[in-house]
């Protein structure tokens, strides 16, 4: 079947350092790739959205200089926070899914930051 | 502006009950609509889903009806089990896939 990985599942860094999370898509070809915030509260945050050979598309708020991504291939996809602060801390969800459309995203379980 | 809205925040039923979330939307053009399922500490996970097209997707004990006039749709739990208590989110996109995520509701079912 078609699953996402993500890891790590936790990390925890210090305040104004950063940390790499990394998305696989298993079983599938993921054309394209969004990143989700969610908080505590349970909202969800669109970061951006990476489709294979087009630009990544940040939503506001959220900027490549804060959040680089990459999308090399159709299985893989990283996302790294940069000088991560305690506003960063949260559940970040990768959202895969292929080329067909109105086929909703599957989520890996997310990976979640902590900011010391 | 909150373009989708669930109802009720939270959510009690006794076992085997139907449990019934509420999702309502704004924006007239959404045509989709998953709904997810999430446990405490894991990622969402695709409950069932629905186009505009259709009043009505059953998948085994969940069935989502779609009002598109009234912009709103429901997801029904029939037979309800301890083993389905987790937050459930409405979602919608208009083919951009862009999804625009409810706030969730949180159902506890009871033994």
């Amino acid at each position: 079947g078609a699953l996402v990985y993500q890891y790590p599942r936790r990390t925890i860094c210090k305040s104004g350092t950063s940390m790499r999370m990394e998305c696989q898509a298993v079983g599938f070809q993921a054309t394209s790739v969004a990143w989700y915030r969610q908080s505590p509260q349970k909202t969800f945050e669109l970061i951006a959205l990476s489709t294979v050979n087009s630009a990544i598309k940040y939503e506001q708020n959220f900027t490549q200089e804060k959040f680089p991504i990459s999308h090399p291939n159709l299985s893989f996809s990283s996302m790294t926070v940069l000088n991560a602060y305690l506003e960063d801390r949260g559940l970040y969800l990768c959202g895969a899914r292929g080329g067909y459309n109105n086929q909703a995203p599957l989520f890996g379980e997310g990976t979640r930051l902590s900011v010391l | 502006q909150q373009q989708v809205r669930q109802s009720p925040q939270s959510l009690t039923v006794w076992e085997g009950e139907t449990a019934i979330l509420n999702c309502s939307y704004e924006n007239s053009a959404f045509d989709y609509f998953p709904w997810y399922q999430q446990f405490p500490g894991e990622g969402p996970a695709l409950l069932i889903s629905i186009l505009s097209v259709s009043d009505k997707k059953e998948d085994g004990r969940f069935t989502i009806f779609f009002n598109k006039r009234e912009k709103k749709l429901s997801l029904h739990i029939a037979d309800s089990q301890p083993g389905d208590s987790a937050t459930y989110f409405c979602a919608a996109t208009s083919g951009s896939w862009q999804l625009i995520f409810g706030s969730g509701t949180q159902l506890t079912v009871m033994p």
